[in-house]
C-alpha cells in the first residue's frame, strides 16, 4: 500500500525557516518524481515544487523560487522541502504527492502557519 | 503563474448528471491533457482521472472525463450525496514547466 506521511509543519514567524519531510513507503521511491503541493486555508491547490526520481531535475513555482529548496534521499525513501524567508501567504497545508504522470497518491498534509 | 479556469460552483439534483469544465491553453490542457481530483472537506485530494480519460482502479464508472481542444470535462452520472465535494483539474504546463491547477468547482448535490 502506498503511503506518504508528511511532518515538520508548525508555527513559524515571518522571515523564519522550516523543513518539511515526507516519508514514503509501499512503492519504489526512486522510480517516481515527487511534488509538494499546498493549499491555503479555504483556498485551492497550488503547485510548489517537483523533483525527478534521481533528484537531478527540479522545478519551482514562481512563489517558491529563491526561497524553497526541494530535495530527496532515495536511500531513506524521503522527500524534503526546505523553506526560508517565510511569509504570511505561505500559510497552508503542504501535501507530498507522487507523480506517476499525474498526482496519483497524496499524503495527509502538514500545516504550516506563518504568523507573529 | 496562470492557472486553469473552472466555474466556482455547480448545483445538481440527486441522481442527475453534472458536467464540470476546465479551460486551459495549448501549453497545458490542449497539449498534455488534464487530470481531475476530488476533495472532501478536511481530506486530501483523490485522483479521479488522468490523461484526459483514464480512470484509476477503484474509481466508480459514474465518473468519466474527456477533452476537446483546450477544455477538459468531468461528467458525474447518477449524482449521490457523497459526490458533494470540491473538484480540481490539473495539467502539466510545458511552457512554464510547472503543474497548474484550476481554482476548483464546488459541487452541491441537491
Amino acid at each position: 500500500e502506498v503511503q506518504l506521511v508528511e511532518s515538520g509543519g508548525g508555527l513559524v514567524q515571518p522571515g523564519g525557516s522550516l523543513r518539511l519531510s515526507c516519508s514514503a513507503s509501499g512503492f519504489t521511491f526512486s522510480s517516481y518524481a515527487m511534488h509538494w503541493v499546498r493549499q491555503a486555508p479555504g483556498k485551492g491547490l497550488e503547485f510548489v515544487s517537483s523533483i525527478s526520481g534521481n533528484g537531478g531535475s527540479t522545478h519551482y513555482a514562481d512563489s517558491a523560487k529563491g526561497r524553497f529548496t526541494i530535495s530527496r534521499d532515495n536511500s531513506k525513501n524521503s522527500l524534503y522541502l526546505q523553506m526560508s524567508s517565510l511569509r504570511a501567504e505561505d500559510t497552508a497545508v503542504y501535501y507530498c504527492v507522487r507523480d506517476s504522470g499525474s498526482h496519483d497518491y497524496w499524503g495527509q498534509g502538514t500545516l504550516v502557519t506563518v504568523s507573529s | 503563474q496562470a492557472g486553469l479556469t473552472q466555474p466556482p460552483s455547480v448545483s445538481k439534483g440527486l441522481r442527475q448528471t453534472a458536467t464540470l469544465t476546465c479551460t486551459g491553453n495549448s501549453n497545458n490542457v490542449g497539449n498534455q491533457g488534464a487530470a481531475w481530483l476530488q476533495q472532501h472537506q478536511g481530506h486530501p485530494p483523490k485522483l479521479l482521472s488522468y490523461r484526459n480519460d483514464h480512470r484509476p482502479s477503484g474509481i466508480s464508472e459514474r465518473f468519466s472525463a474527456s477533452r476537446s481542444g483546450n477544455t477538459a470535462s468531468l461528467t458525474i452520472a447518477g449524482l449521490q450525496p457523497e459526490d458533494e465535494a470540491d473538484y480540481y483539474c490539473s495539467a502539466w504546463d510545458s511552457f512554464l514547466s510547472v503543474w497548474v491547477f484550476g481554482g476548483g468547482t464546488k459541487l452541491t448535490v441537491l
